[in-house]
């Protein structure tokens, strides 16, 4: 079982250039999600999705944009990359309400 | 905003019971979780419990809901070294379309 698959897991980004994180589930799930984690603190949500053709902001969007045009795939982009952007960040699905899964996490440093 | 509030930090010796303590934010968020991170992992969905129950046992994992406190507590028995990780309480607010709000996570650090 794949679960939610996030590519690529290490990644390093000079200021100013852009990239996809991409996210992709094999559950059929409706939810999907990203968050961001910075060290010693908990994961904030930047983007979300409730379905195909559905996006909507979490609580950190700034800097970023996401698209959901299949019930599979939410990749994140990140466009002028900035320091600020250094992070963990995750991405999670689920079929709706009680139980998300997570993925594995895509490491980003930002110089 | 309001925030989950959890303790930094636990320490425990190997066989004991360990207790990790969360206070979350809104009486009415319908589900409440335990995730567990191991070091450069991602998240392990531990356990959930729904609001309208006060307990929740799941082999050696126990999870107690005071929703008058707004106060949600995993108990681990008999603690082992591979329990050492961090841990994170988290809930899923009314009206959010399922997005968890976490705490900033209990790291546990289980000694021989």
């Amino acid at each position: 079982n794949a679960g939610v698959t996030q590519t690529p897991k290490f990644r390093i980004l000079k200021i100013g250039q852009s990239m996809t994180l991409q996210c992709t589930q094999d559950m059929n799930h409706n939810y999907m999600y990203w968050y961001r984690q910075d060290p010693g603190m908990g994961l904030k949500l930047i983007y979300y999705s409730v379905g195909a053709g559905i996006t909507d902001k979490g609580e950190v969007p700034n800097g970023y944009n996401v698209s959901r045009s299949t019930t599979e795939d939410f990749p994140l982009r990140l466009e002028l990359a900035a320091p600020s952007q250094t992070s963990v960040y995750f991405c999670a699905s689920g079929p709706s309400g009680n139980t998300i899964y997570f993925g594995e996490g895509s490491w980003l440093t930002v110089v | 905003g309001e925030d989950v509030e959890q303790s930094l930090f636990l320490s425990v010796r190997e066989g004991d019971s360990s207790v990790i303590n969360c206070t979350y934010t809104d009486s009415s968020s319908t589900y409440l979780y335990w995730y567990k991170q191991e070091p450069g992992a991602g998240l392990q969905l531990l356990t959930y419990i729904f609001s309208n129950m006060d307990m929740k046992q799941d082999q050696r994992l126990t999870v107690l809901l005071n929703k008058k406190d707004k106060h949600l507590s995993l108990r681990i028995a008999d603690t082992q070294t591979g329990d050492s990780a961090i841990y994170f309480c988290a809930e899923i607010p009314p009206g959010g379309y399922s997005t968890l709000t976490f705490g900033k996570g209990t790291m546990l650090l289980v000694s021989p």
